[in-house]
């Protein structure tokens, strides 16, 4: 399979603080996708991003497929950012569709 | 367009019992995933299908599970019988597209299996 690697895995910020976590993959990829499961334990799409950056409000993302990671951005966090952010690949080069996905990193913003 | 639904959003059951779950992907996704996180691991691939074909079972786990997709719209995956370490959270996803990836993958909600 894939390796997929995400770091920190555990993160505490003061609300108002900037965050930026990584996801590091072991293969080429068709798609890579960022979630955050939320503490109900839904899993919300953040952004699809298999390369390139894009922005949604106070999250953005950037994918170097070149490289082999990705990073997301958090600014101006607030406590309902807190949960856990999973980075998710799914290979290139094969005609499989599934996900491999990293280990999380979960974070805790406090008031 | 609705999203990606699952039914129930939370089951209790003792160890033993039968569990079906239950997925409807997003009309005219082709494409459709099971997956889980157990004891807070990592989210695991189970099964993928094409239409009504299992194309990739690889991820599982033993022979107590079984998925079915009859008519190529919504899933099954059926648990017997459950044992503690199949809690968790099981999740299913949908997407566009035929072989060759690379198409967004839409979650549903995920259901919370507690197994007692």
């Amino acid at each position: 399979g894939i390796q997929v690697e995400q770091s920190p895995p555990d993160l505490i910020l003061q609300e108002g603080a900037n965050s930026t976590l990584r996801c590091n993959f072991s293969d080429s990829v068709n798609n890579l996708q960022w979630f955050h499961q939320n503490p109900w334990g839904q899993l919300i799409n953040l952004f699809y991003i298999p390369s390139g950056t894009k922005q949604n409000g106070r999250l953005s993302a950037t994918t170097v497929a070149t490289e082999r990671y990705s990073l997301l951005y958090i600014s101006s966090s607030q406590t309902t950012d807190s949960g856990v952010y999973f980075c998710a690949v799914e290979r290139g080069r094969h005609n499989f569709n599934k996900f491999y996905f990293g280990s999380g990193t979960k974070l805790n913003v406090k008031p | 367009e609705a999203g990606v639904t699952q039914f129930p959003s939370h089951s209790v059951i003792e160890k033993g019992q039968t569990v079906t779950l239950r997925c409807d992907p997003i009309s005219g996704h082709d494409n459709l995933y099971w997956y889980r996180r157990v004891m807070g691991k990592e989210i695991k691939f189970l099964l993928h299908f094409v239409k009504e074909s299992k194309q990739d079972e690889s991820g599982m786990p033993n022979n107590r599970f079984l998925a079915e997709r009859t008519g190529g719209t919504y899933s099954t995956l059926k648990v017997q019988p459950a044992e503690l370490e199949d809690s968790g959270v099981y999740f299913c996803a949908s997407s566009h597209g035929a072989a060759g990836g690379g198409y967004e993958q839409y979650f549903g909600p995920g259901t919370r299996l507690t197994v007692t």
